[in-house]
């Protein structure tokens, strides 16, 4: 079935530091990737919505420059988290639209973003 | 406006039947889907049922929709242990619009 793998899985970084998190599509062309935080034992917090070849689209209150998003082709979107902070850290879960097979939405294994 | 809603926790015993219940709010829903997160892990899809159905049978896994109650259910026949996670009921508006969760339910399975 489809795959939407995260990389890296696990990350510590300085404060001040930048990170960068990698979502990719493995069979699948997907035009839309989706980015999501959660904070422990909560749901998910959509971030922004990735669509190839445009710029993302965020939600309230996320911080467009803080959280860089690049779609560049039809299976990879990136997630930068710049100058990170200790509030930062979280798990970071991405996930993908594969418009072929009814817009059925997959998700990535996860990347947990420890800032120190 | 978009609102989904789980019961937060359920224990079952292994080998009984769990049902995990979600309600949804916006009509106009077009997929609901149940996803399957162990912990520390991103979130597995187990099924998804278009909203022109009823219902779906995979294996041990049987979904229902009530579309007149705005009602999803999920249930797991002979639960085992590993079957031990955190479901999350979600719901897509439109083909390109992001999922909206249910706060998820964790279900406890004891042998």
């Amino acid at each position: 079935g489809a795959v939407v793998s995260q990389h890296p899985s696990r990350v510590i970084c300085k404060s001040g530091t930048s990170v960068k998190i990698e979502c990719r599509s493995l069979d699948f062309q997907a035009t839309t990737m989706f980015w999501y935080r959660q904070f422990p034992k909560q749901s998910l917090m959509l971030m922004a919505t990735s669509n190839e070849g445009s710029k993302a689209t965020y939600e309230q209150g996320v911080e467009k420059d803080k959280f860089l998003i690049n779609h560049a082709s039809l299976t990879l979107s990136t997630l930068t988290v710049t100058s990170a902070h200790p509030e930062d850290s979280s798990f970071y879960i991405c996930s993908a639209r594969d418009a072929s097979l009814g817009n059925t939405i997959y998700f990535g294994e996860g990347s947990w973003l420890t800032v120190v | 406006g978009e609102d989904v809603e789980q019961s937060l926790f359920l224990s079952v015993r292994e080998g009984d039947s769990s049902v995990i219940n979600c309600t949804y709010t916006d009509s106009s829903s077009t997929y609901l889907y149940w996803y399957k997160q162990e912990p520390g892990a991103g979130l597995q899809l187990l099924t998804y049922i278009f909203s022109n159905m009823d219902m779906k049978q995979d294996q041990r896994l049987t979904v229902l929709l009530n579309k007149k109650d705005k009602h999803l259910s999920l249930r797991i026949a002979d639960t085992q242990t590993g079957d031990s996670a955190i479901y999350f009921c979600a719901e897509s508006i439109r083909g390109n619009t992001p999922l909206v969760f249910g706060k998820g339910t964790r279900l406890s399975v004891i042998a």
